[in-house]
């Protein structure tokens, strides 16, 4: 099917550890984003790409990178786990950014939930 | 700053009609989106508004007021599967997003 696709679903990571949060779409969509969602919280942007080699910080940067050398993949790394990290992450895509999915919105992965400990 | 606020949570009865209201500050508005979220699940879009008025989509219906930085998400003859969380979420000036912390709808049999 379809849709953004990401791995794993849930992960236990102890503090201080590094980890790679897999995202894929196959809807050649452009712009690709990570999201966190806290509980009481709004989802808020970590990283975002408008294309292939693009990148930019979103309003929660600090303790995360990325990369998009393809348009499908869009991995989220994690360079020391802390527990302020515990949450559940999810990826967006859209064929052109925010302004452009006023017709059909974002698709979302699936999430995964993440725990350090 | 921005600004998106939200009822954390809303209880109604299966058949009935609830509104979701959402009221936003933000730096400059390009429209304002719904997503439903069931517990466990990935958000999905279920509207856009940038225009006054109300706009209608089978049982949901979408309203926003610009002037008063106000809208709300109808649902009319609910059923059990839309128990899930409701998210609001304007577009600034600068076509980012920034997000309400969703409300929890509880349908009741």
């Amino acid at each position: 099917n379809a849709g953004v696709t990401q791995t794993p679903k849930f992960q236990v990571l102890k503090t201080g550890q590094s980890m790679t949060l897999q995202c894929a779409q196959d809807m050649n969509h452009e712009y690709m984003s990570w999201y966190r969602q806290d509980p009481g919280m709004g989802l808020r942007l970590i990283h975002y790409s408008v294309g292939a080699g693009i990148t930019d910080q979103g309003e929660v940067p600090n303790g995360y990178n990325v990369s998009r050398s393809t348009t499908e993949d869009f991995p989220l790394r994690l360079l020391s786990a802390a527990p302020s990290q515990t949450s559940v992450y999810f990826c967006a895509s859209s064929y052109s950014g925010p302004e452009g999915s006023t017709n059909y919105g974002y698709t979302f992965g699936s999430g995964t939930r993440l725990t350090v400990v | 700053g921005q600004n998106i606020d939200q009822p954390t949570e809303m209880t109604a009865t299966e058949g009935a009609i609830v509104q979701i209201n959402c009221t936003y500050q933000t730096s400059g508005f390009n429209g304002l989106f719904w997503y439903q979220q069931h517990a466990g699940e990935a958000p999905t879009f279920l509207s856009y508004n940038v225009l006054d008025g109300l706009e209608e989509k089978g049982r949901f219906s979408s309203f926003l007021s610009r002037s008063k930085g106000y809208s709300y998400l109808l649902l009319k003859e609910l059923q059990m599967k839309d128990s899930a969380s409701y998210l609001c979420a304007c577009m600034d000036s600068n076509y980012q997003l920034i997000w309400g912390a969703g409300t929890k709808l509880i349908i009741k049999p």
